[in-house]
């Protein structure tokens, strides 16, 4: 079992529409990491939410952290066809070089 | 800057052949990172260095030895290849902050 688990696995939309993902955990995370990666690549930090109850935006991408630090959402408004990729959440475990990813969200949004 | 880099891209192994993936550096990072990416199962930490000379398992380190002999190098070598270890491997540095900065990867089949 996942230590986070990420929600859907894959979510295909049009262009426009709204979307949110999940991730969750039973542990307590002192804090969490969104990556966004393309086919071919490595992942890329979105953002890192550190404070329960955080909300941070980026452009059209709104992170939320959960106010027991054991989950986070990441929530985009009018998808683009260059949202397209692979969404992971990552916490630390016990320090921030134990890294522990989700599975992932493989995002697809049709023209 | 070239960021992090990893060689080779691609590598084809038969059962118990052994190889050295290496990964290189130059943004002067202390710790660097090796993980192995399986669909559905997300990264997982193999490896990881916190400074030359140092070296500390992570998640899954069964099957790996890595080496640091300079800062800016971190080598991941697999002594006797299992197909178990078909996977897609990336390298990742860091300035000890919360960002890891990820190389394109690696793909590995082993036969």
């Amino acid at each position: 079992t996942q230590l986070l688990e990420q929600s859907p696995q894959f979510l295909s939309i049009q262009e426009g529409e709204n979307l949110t993902v999940y991730c969750n955990s039973s542990s307590v995370f002192s804090s969490l990491q969104w990556y966004r990666q393309e086919p071919g690549e490595g992942p890329v930090l979105l953002v890192t939410v550190v404070t329960g109850g955080e909300v941070k935006k980026l452009k059209r991408l709104t992170f939320q952290f959960g106010d027991a630090r054991k989950d986070s959402s990441l929530h985009i408004t009018a998808a683009q066809p260059g949202d397209t990729g692979l969404y992971l959440c990552a916490g630390p475990l016990y320090n921030n070089n134990d890294m522990r990813f989700g599975a992932g969200t493989r995002l697809t949004v049709k023209p | 800057n070239a960021g992090v880099t990893q060689t080779p891209k691609f590598r084809v192994l038969k059962t118990g052949q052994s190889m050295t993936l290496l990964c290189a550096q130059d943004m002067n990072h202390e710790y660097m990172y090796w993980y192995r990416q399986d669909p559905g199962m997300g990264l997982r930490l193999i490896h990881y260095s916190v400074g030359e000379g140092t070296t500390a398992k992570g998640e899954v380190p069964d099957g790996y030895n890595v080496s640091r002999l300079k800062k800016q190098n971190f080598l991941l070598g697999l002594e006797s290849a299992a197909p178990s270890q078909t996977s897609v491997y990336f390298c990742a540095s860091s300035s000890g902050g919360n960002e890891q900065f990820f190389g394109p990867g690696t793909r590995l089949t082993v036969l």
